[in-house]
């Protein structure tokens, strides 16, 4: 298996432009979470889902973002619009019995 | 809620030295706990884990044993190498087939330095 895939690996945009990140998870895993890691707060939560379903979204810090499973093989989060303290490395991972870890995106807003 | 609180970086070693990063958790029932490796530029890796009291986990010449009394998650490796530079996330998670599906709640993570 090729791991928890996440595109793109980087990703610099202006302020007021959408974002979005792209996570396909390893095949079989039921749960998807999207974590944010910045300097200052560590790694947060976002939110995450089970069955392609939205548990817990009380993570997501303003009404700006949004996180969608359509299906098994793919999550997206959308940031609309983006502003520059929303940069950050944004993570997805998927659990089977552990959580597995994609590359990351590192945003960049300007 | 659960928490998890690790001491406070960075840490500086030479190659060959003992390594200890405490982590203490706090978290009703009885969670899960791992230990996670993310390398420059990297997301984070799976190092090792321990899933109820006094079960040790093991990789890589890194070892953590969970201990319920002191709610303590102690990583350590005699002898470090250069190679294991990296920032190491102390983490729980309640079990699956609770309601969280296995969410995991980090600590602030140690950097590791460790020169030749």
């Amino acid at each position: 298996d090729a791991g928890v895939i996440q595109s793109p690996r980087h990703e610099v945009t202006e302020m007021g432009q959408e974002v979005t990140l792209r996570c396909k998870p390893i095949s079989g895993h039921n749960s998807l979470f999207w974590y944010r890691q910045t300097m200052m707060r560590g790694l947060e939560l976002l939110i995450y889902f089970n069955n392609n379903v939205p548990i817990d979204d009380s993570g997501m810090p303003e009404d700006r973002f949004s996180a969608k499973m359509p299906n098994a093989s793919f999550s997206t989060l959308k940031i609309q619009p983006s502003e520059p303290r929303d940069s950050a490395v944004y993570f997805c991972a998927s659990r089977g019995a552990v959580s597995f870890f994609g590359q990351g995106t590192r945003l960049t807003v300007v | 809620g659960n928490s998890v609180t690790q001491m406070e970086g960075p840490v500086t070693l030479s190659e060959e030295a003992f390594l200890t990063i405490n982590c203490t958790y706090t978290a009703t029932g009885y969670p899960s706990l791992f230990w996670y490796v993310q390398y420059p530029g990297e997301g984070l890796q799976l190092l090792l884990k321990a899933t109820k009291a006094d079960d040790k986990g093991s990789n890589k010449g890194f070892e953590a044993t969970y201990r319920k009394e002191t709610t303590s998650f102690h990583l350590e490796k005699g002898s470090v190498q250069v190679s294991d530079s990296a920032v190491y996330f102390c983490a729980l998670s309640d079990h699956l087939g609770g309601t969280s599906y296995g969410k995991l709640t980090f600590g602030q993570g140690t950097i590791l330095t460790v020169h030749p």
